[in-house]
């Protein structure tokens, strides 16, 4: 099947500092990509929605000037953490839908973030 | 709104053992259903999936079948192995069209030689 990377597996980082989180689709274009956040034992929480060329799509409760997502190729999207907190601290997923393709997300192996 | 819920794990069997995961979902409409697996340092794979009433998903000896009247998704395998071991996702994608997942929590299991 299709392979997304996510860029670093695993981030510590400082207080109020901002990271970067890329996800790239390795062997295919994808127009669709999606952000994902999970807390331990916890679902995979929908963050936001990116397209290609376009701004992304936050979910209610989300907030954009935080979370800063730039997708700017078809086999790239960015999330970056701004003024990062202890609480940002978790597992961040992106997903990518391949142009074409029907019903089917393809997965990156996920970001720990830790913020100190 | 749309929701799905699985059973909590830890679940430890011994290997040839039979696993049934549990999920059931609330929605509305026709949602598509879906397992999916991760692997440790791995990303999220799909295993199997139902995109409408008593639809069968299977996929490496697991099964699951839609099953409307109660709303259910249950994950089953007759005979696990320990490569089996891993985090087991169960998820719907609303029937309203698009590709916002909602997961369950997920659950873990190990299988011991």
């Amino acid at each position: 099947g299709a392979v997304v990377s996510q860029h670093p597996s695993r981030v510590i980082c400082k207080s109020g500092t901002s990271v970067k989180i890329e996800c790239r689709s390795l062997d295919f274009q994808a127009t669709t990509m999606f952000w994902y956040r999970q807390f331990p034992k916890q679902s995979l929480m929908l963050m936001a929605t990116s397209n290609e060329g376009s701004k992304a799509t936050y979910e209610q409760g989300v907030e954009k000037d935080k979370f800063l997502i730039n997708h700017a190729s078809l086999t790239l999207s960015t999330l970056t953490v701004t003024s990062a907190h202890p609480e940002d601290s978790s597992f961040y997923i992106c997903s990518a839908i391949a142009g074409g393709s029907y019903n089917e997300q393809f997965f990156g192996p996920g970001t720990r973030l830790t913020v100190l | 709104g749309d929701s799905v819920t699985q059973m909590e794990g830890p679940v430890t069997l011994s290997e040839e053992a039979f696993l049934t995961i549990n999920c059931t979902y609330t929605a509305t409409g026709y949602p598509s259903l879906f397992w999916y697996v991760q692997y440790p340092g791995e990303g999220l794979q799909l295993l199997l999936k139902a995109t409408k009433a008593d639809d069968k998903g299977s996929n490496k000896g697991f099964e699951a079948t839609y099953r409307k009247e109660t709303t259910s998704f249950h994950l089953e395998k007759g005979s696990v192995q320990v490569s089996d071991s891993a985090v087991y996702f169960c998820a719907l994608r609303p029937g309203t069209g698009g590709f916002k997942t909602i997961f369950g929590a997920g659950t873990r299991l190990f299988v011991k030689a």
